[in-house]
């Protein structure tokens, strides 16, 4: 069965304190793994795609990076700006109609 | 404005009404799709539509209706609300295989 599992939970940093989320997934054959950004009451914001493993992605204080069984959101020196929920979701291989399955978040807080 | 926007963004109705909720996008993407948010069981998808007139099941159809005739919207009708229905929805587009862009959400509540 194809699963995503994001940790931690949650995450409280202060400010500058560089940290990195964890997202892994189990699914035959991977298509694309994809990275949003929510802030509450707000739909998701998206972030980065990554198809292969080694593949990175970088914007701003954020880079996210892949492997065969994971991905990780780092975020160097964050700002309370960067507090939110964020969500990993994966699209299977054999998923041609765009279907996304999501892991439950990590939610960050930064404080000043 | 371009976009993808949903209405009403909060609504509350009774056990046993039926409610539509609205979802319009303006990049002309041919996927759409429609999720419910709660706590502790993240983004869930319940339909998703290819193209106008192709619609199909996600992970957690049961009690609700979705049609697709024009390529721009995407309604999403409960035909009995029931209390186990209360949730954010929120609708979201691709233009394939791709990122979903998503809209602001409505939140509803069945009392």
């Amino acid at each position: 069965e194809d699963q995503v599992t994001q940790s931690p939970e949650a995450l409280r940093l202060q400010e500058g304190e560089s940290s990195s989320l964890n997202c892994s997934y189990t699914v035959s054959g991977l298509r694309g793994l994809f990275w949003y950004r929510q802030d509450p009451g707000k739909g998701p914001e998206f972030l980065f795609t990554l198809y292969s493993a080694g593949e990175e992605k970088e914007k701003e204080r954020l880079k996210a990076t892949l492997t065969k069984k994971e991905s990780f959101l780092h975020i160097t020196a964050p700002k309370p700006e960067d507090s939110a929920t964020y969500l990993c979701a994966v699209q299977p291989l054999r998923s041609n109609t765009g279907k996304l399955i999501f892991g439950q978040g990590t939610t960050l807080q930064v404080k000043p | 404005d371009a976009g993808i926007t949903q209405s009403p963004r909060y609504k509350i109705t009774e056990t046993g009404r039926q409610v539509t909720l609205m979802c319009h996008q303006t990049w002309s993407h041919s996927y759409m799709f429609w999720y419910r948010q709660d706590l502790g069981h993240g983004l869930r998808l319940i339909y998703y539509s290819a193209a106008a007139d192709i619609t199909d099941k996600g992970e957690v159809p049961d009690g609700y209706v979705v049609s697709r005739s024009k390529t721009e919207n995407f309604p999403l009708t409960l035909e009995s609300a029931t209390r186990s229905q209360t949730s954010v929805y929120f609708c979201a587009s691709s233009g394939g295989a791709t990122e979903q862009y998503f809209g602001p959400g409505t939140r509803l509540t069945v009392t």
